[in-house]
């Protein structure tokens, strides 16, 4: 069985500072993983995926995430935090075969002017 | 840019109702799925749904749920008789072609609150 762990429920940080929101897997395979970013009132959007091809996966509005399979971690990061960036972030996991997304319980990112 | 639907965006509904909530999924897509969002805690897979059939689906997707493809634009997720554990937030997705490799999109949600 799969399972998605992420640290912090609530991240705050100050407008240009680093972003980093944690992302810890469990899984018997080598898994996809998945950011994912919801601003209110839309659907959840794909920031990136790792897919077994580079383990630094760069996505959108400026996030990178690493891979590292000696700590199943997937952490997602951002040199430095604009007040957009402010919504809720998902990291899940996927098996190698199957459609089934297996989400962690999300981290709310706050940015202070 | 195409983007998955959702209607309503808010449903309130009496215990032992039947609800349909209503997706339509991004029109080159050909893979479905229903998560849901109780408040307060994980978004949970719920089902998916090709080909007019059921893919996969979860231990939380019982004999109260059904899905359907209706008219080849709309996914339907049928609740037969709500409960008050259905109240959450539902989900649907698509993706075009088999996931994981194939990114599912997401639509903005509808909100049951089961009374």
């Amino acid at each position: 069985a799969q399972s998605v762990t992420q640290l912090g429920s609530h991240v705050s940080v100050s407008e240009g500072a680093l972003v980093l929101l944690r992302c810890n897997y469990s899984s018997s395979v080598p898994p996809y993983l998945f950011w994912y970013v919801q601003y209110p009132n839309q659907g959840l959007q794909l920031l990136l995926k790792y897919t077994s091809a580079a383990t630094l996966v760069k996505g959108i509005n400026g996030f990178e995430a690493e891979f590292k399979k000696s700590e199943t971690s997937f952490h997602l990061t951002k040199p430095s935090a604009h007040m957009s960036d402010a919504a809720e972030y998902f990291c899940a996991v996927s098996p190698f075969a199957g459609n089934m997304l297996t989400f962690g319980g999300g981290t709310r990112l706050m940015v202070k002017p | 840019e195409p983007e998955v639907t959702q209607t309503p965006s808010h449903q309130v509904t009496q215990m032992g109702q039947e609800v349909i909530l209503r997706c339509v999924p991004i029109s080159n897509h050909l893979y479905f799925y229903w998560y849901r969002q109780i408040l307060g805690q994980k978004v949970e897979f719920l089902v998916s749904f090709y080909n007019n059939e059921i893919s996969e689906k979860s231990e939380i997707f019982d004999d109260q749920f059904s899905v359907e493809r209706p008219d080849g634009s709309n996914f339907t997720l049928k609740i037969r008789s709500t409960k008050l554990e259905d109240s959450a937030m539902y989900f649907c997705a698509s993706s075009v072609g088999t996931a994981p490799r194939e990114t599912q999109y997401f639509g903005p949600g509808t909100r049951l609150l089961v009374l």
